[in-house]
């Protein structure tokens, strides 16, 4: 597709349990972001990716939260460890050039979180 | 505005007015700036942006207003319509950084 793809949509588990989120960005885009909603409130940040590396991880809360980008394309976030305070809904965002340059970041429709 | 958290600061305006959305941001050094439209259960979505060396950005019905004395952005929509109700969210960002969004406002448009 055209846009910035995230599955699952939906994801229910249960507390301690191992949870992957996969993204999927807009063709070309070089730079890909994770942030993470909560309910009423502004997307927080997590981490950027330029190319295949982390140019900025220190959104990510603790050390549970792991995000990777091997070839430089879709990124997967990890989250070990499940607890009830991660439930949110998980937005990954593309861009052309990376922040400052082009800057326009095109949202996905995001990964919804529920821990039990 | 009024809290936030679960309760997004709310404006309500008619249909056919003007909006005026604000938002203080808080870094100084921020040079690009970008107003979002949140629909329910969607991702956020890009409406208008600016960079610091910009005053005022117009679009279509939408103009973005930037007093970096103040660290201050305003959303205007003119002719509000019944399709503008969602959540507008600011990011302000710093060359090489990473974007941070503002707590949002919710608009709805009445009848």
């Amino acid at each position: 597709g055209a846009g910035v793809s995230q599955t699952p949509s939906n994801k229910v588990t249960e507390k301690g349990k191992y949870v992957e989120l996969r993204c999927d960005p807009i063709s070309g885009h070089t730079a890909l972001y994770w942030y993470r909603q909560s309910l009423g409130q502004g997307p927080e940040f997590l981490i950027y990716f330029q190319g295949t590396g982390a140019a900025d991880d220190s959104g990510l809360p603790n050390d549970r939260f792991f995000a990777v980008r091997p070839e430089g394309s879709v990124s997967t976030l990890k989250i070990q460890r499940t607890e009830r305070g991660d439930s949110a809904v998980y937005l990954c965002a593309s861009s052309l050039l990376g922040s400052g340059a082009s800057g326009e970041l095109f949202f996905g429709e995001g990964s919804r979180l529920t821990v039990l | 505005g009024e809290s936030v958290g679960l309760h997004l600061p709310t404006l309500s305006v008619q249909e056919g007015d003007n909006s005026i959305i604000n938002c203080a941001y808080s870094n100084s050094a921020s040079d690009y700036f970008i107003w979002y439209k949140q629909e329910s259960g969607k991702g956020p979505q890009f409406i208008i942006d600016i960079r610091s060396n910009m005053d005022k950005r117009q679009g279509q019905r939408v103009t973005v207003l930037l007093n970096k004395t103040v660290k201050h952005l305003s959303l205007q929509i003119a002719a509000t319509q019944p399709g503008d109700s969602a959540v507008y969210f600011c990011a302000e960002n710093i060359l090489g950084q990473n974007f941070v969004f503002g707590p949002g406002t919710r608009l709805s448009v009445l009848p």
